[in-house]
């Protein structure tokens, strides 16, 4: 079964407009991370923003914030007032387990995000 | 600090011919690890160097793949020899043990490859 689920191949938004790109998990395991990446044209891959299993709040970075609804197992990413920058795709991923032994990394398919002036 | 750095960023080779993909990860990281993105799908693990030592290659395809991190330094993969299924972008990736930060992996920019 896919451990991450990303069902959105292609997202439009209007500059200076917010969207959410969606992400869903699966995992049994109570301790995980979970992380979202962009990927430029570029082709580098740029960390954004993380979440813990215990933390109880969202995370928020600057323009990006995580909606973390765990007994739903989403973890969606909102950008807030959009930029032609943020054109890219995003990955959404997640480790099991938090503790030494450092785990690989599950990831989605992508959303690829546009921009529009 | 230099990034994560991998060699070449694209390789376009013939089916049937050896390619090495080299990463050189951040300095003093011991965890390394491969991924490959087959266009249209999911970034998936190949495996995970633990300083010189093989930690898990559960996701290595198939024995066509050589991954190798001679003095836990830089790692190669070879894909020997190629198939056109293999074509995708390789990222490798290195995180100190545990990445004792949110943003502790570190990801190069990837190698596309193009077996024709």
């Amino acid at each position: 079964a896919q451990k991450i689920t990303q069902t959105q191949p292609g997202m439009f938004v209007q500059e200076k407009e917010a969207v959410t790109l969606d992400c869903t998990y699966d995992t049994s395991d109570p301790s995980y991370g979970l992380f979202w990446y962009k990927q430029p044209s570029s082709g580098e891959m740029i960390f954004l923003i993380y979440q813990g299993s215990y933390d109880q709040q969202n995370a928020t970075e600057g323009r990006y914030s995580l909606n973390f609804q765990k007994a739903r197992k989403s973890a969606n990413l909102v950008i807030s007032a959009s930029q032609l920058g943020d054109s890219a795709m995003y990955f959404c991923a997640m480790r099991e387990g938090l503790g030494l032994g450092a785990n690989n990394l599950f990831f989605g398919t992508g959303t690829r995000l546009t921009v529009i002036p | 600090e230099a990034g994560v750095t991998q060699f070449p960023s694209h390789s376009v080779i013939e089916k049937g011919q050896t390619v090495t993909l080299r990463c050189d990860p951040i300095s003093g990281h011991d965890n390394l690890y491969w991924y490959r993105r087959v266009m249209g799908k999911e970034i998936k693990f190949l495996l995970h160097f633990v300083k010189e030592s093989k930690q898990d290659e559960s996701g290595m395809p198939n024995n066509r793949f050589l991954a190798e991190r001679t003095g836990g330094t830089y790692s190669t993969l070879k894909v020997q020899p190629a198939e056109l299924e293999d074509s995708g972008v390789y990222f490798c990736a290195s995180s100190q043990d545990p990445p004792i930060t949110a943003d502790g992996y570190t990801f190069g920019s990837g190698t596309r490859l193009t077996v024709v």
